[in-house]
């Protein structure tokens, strides 16, 4: 079985400048997590997807921070205009469901992000 | 607020020592712990997952323990290995639906 795939995997810009990063689920897995990491901290949900809907979207900076899954499926999380504190990892996980047995999350390798 | 946190920060034991990571938790209600592992530039792969109405979970050298009423989780490793050298994630879930909130981690050290 395939696992979470992310990419890119590094990303270094300039700040003010604008990235976007994608996030292929495990077939199957109905909700979808963006986490940001930074440095010695642990990950920080951004937001999470049920199918095509947001679930929880509560710690996404929504000034500068978007996400979407069109097709239930596939996600992109971009950001515009990146500040120097974006700089960090995010992480996309995914999950069969949401209810009890189907919570267990698995993880993508993160896409590590530089503002300079 | 869910407040999690992990003691110590940073672990270097030698091969063969068994340990023990410790995480809290500031609101007893929860519906489930779970402990990850985290290597350098990887994403993060579940070890164990306790159920509030667990005390414990074992796979293989790891053991890990909750105390719900204390807000208390360990993690437990025996016999240590230097494979075992990464950053040991606790984090707990409030709800059957609520996300994961996680402590910053303890890096471990094993050495040879």
């Amino acid at each position: 079985e395939a696992g979470v795939a992310q990419s890119p995997r590094y990303k270094i810009i300039e700040k003010r400048q604008s990235v976007a990063f994608w996030c292929n689920p495990i077939s199957g897995h109905a909700t979808l997590y963006w986490y940001q990491q930074i440095l010695g901290q642990g990950p920080k949900l951004l937001i999470q997807f049920q199918n095509n809907g947001v679930v929880d979207d509560s710690q996404l900076p929504k000034d500068r921070f978007s996400a979407e899954r069109l097709k239930g499926v596939d996600s992109t999380l971009k950001i515009q205009p990146a500040k120097l504190e974006d700089s960090a990892v995010y992480l996309c996980a995914s999950s069969p469901g949401q209810r009890a047995g189907q919570e267990t999350q698995y993880f993508g390798p993160g896409t590590r992000l530089l503002v300079l | 607020k869910q407040e999690v946190t992990q003691i110590p920060a940073a672990l270097s034991v030698p091969e063969g020592e068994n340990l023990v990571l410790n995480c809290s938790f500031t609101d007893s209600a929860i519906y489930n712990l779970q402990w990850f592992r985290q290597d350098p530039g990887k994403g993060l792969t579940s070890l164990l997952l306790i159920q509030s109405s667990q005390r414990e979970q074992t796979s293989g050298r790891l053991n890990a323990s909750l105390d719900k009423s204390s807000g208390r989780s360990t993690l437990y490793i025996a016999a240590s290995q230097p494979g075992d050298s990464a950053t040991y994630l606790c984090a707990v879930r409030n709800s059957g639906y609520s996300t994961l909130t996680f402590g910053k981690g303890t890096m471990l050290l094993v050495s040879p």
